[in-house]
């Protein structure tokens, strides 16, 4: 079974540039999340899906920060324009149903943004 | 506000040592997750723990949810250079979809060979 993809790993790009991030999820899983974890910290969630709809973006910087999920499948997450505070890996996760105590996050190798 | 505290933050320790990281937090949560996380990747499930005073076991690593669900443990017995890694918990506060899972900031772990 393919793991979580995500694309670029990495990308460097300078203050108020904007940046996308690509992620594919694990087949048949209803549930996409997107995280920020800055160097020294925990995963912080920035949104999740439920199939294509929002559950939660509470912590999602709306002003800069979209995300998206076409179809119930792929995810984009955008930053624009971007600050140097965003500088972070950025961790795409998904699991079978996004509900309930044992549901198991099946986490990508993220994507390290680092902006100058 | 950090919910969930970790410690310690960091610990290098010799190979064939045990040690215990710690997870802690005044709120409840309906279940709690460990996860090893290595350079470069995304963090990788190791159990989930859903009852006070639950105990699991796999291989070496023994972990325990507290009586009230407020706070859990990691022990490892003789560390291997490949435990290497950071220890991130992660609570789930509620059983229904629209409550969140929060993320300590983790337990980097060194085993010197």
């Amino acid at each position: 079974e393919a793991g979580v993809a995500q694309s670029p790993r990495y990308k460097i790009i300078e203050k108020r540039q904007s940046v996308a991030f690509w992620c594919n999820p694990i087949s048949g899983h209803a549930t996409l999340y997107w995280y920020q974890q800055i160097l020294g910290q925990g995963p912080k969630l920035l949104i999740q899906f439920q199939n294509n709809g929002v559950v939660d973006d509470s912590q999602l910087p709306k002003d800069r920060f979209s995300a998206e999920r076409l179809k119930g499948v792929d995810s984009t997450l955008k930053i624009q324009p971007a600050k140097l505070e965003d500088s972070a890996v950025y961790l795409c996760a998904s699991s079978p149903r996004g509900t309930g105590r044992t549901d198991t996050q099946y986490f990508g190798p993220g994507t390290r943004l680092t902006v100058l | 506000t950090q919910l969930l505290e970790q410690s310690p933050q960091f610990l290098s320790i010799q190979e064939g040592e045990n040690l215990t990281v710690y997870c802690n937090s005044s709120s409840v949560f309906s279940s709690l997750q460990w996860y090893r996380q290595e350079p470069g990747e995304g963090p990788v499930l190791l159990v989930t723990v859903v009852t006070g005073g639950e105990v699991k076991k796999l291989k070496r690593l023994t972990f325990q949810f507290g009586d009230a669900r407020k706070d859990s443990s990691l022990h490892i017995t003789a560390a291997q250079p490949g435990d290497t890694g950071l220890y991130l918990c992660a609570g789930l506060r509620g059983m229904n979809r629209d409550d969140k899972i929060i993320f300590g900031k983790g337990t980097r772990l060194h085993i010197l060979p």
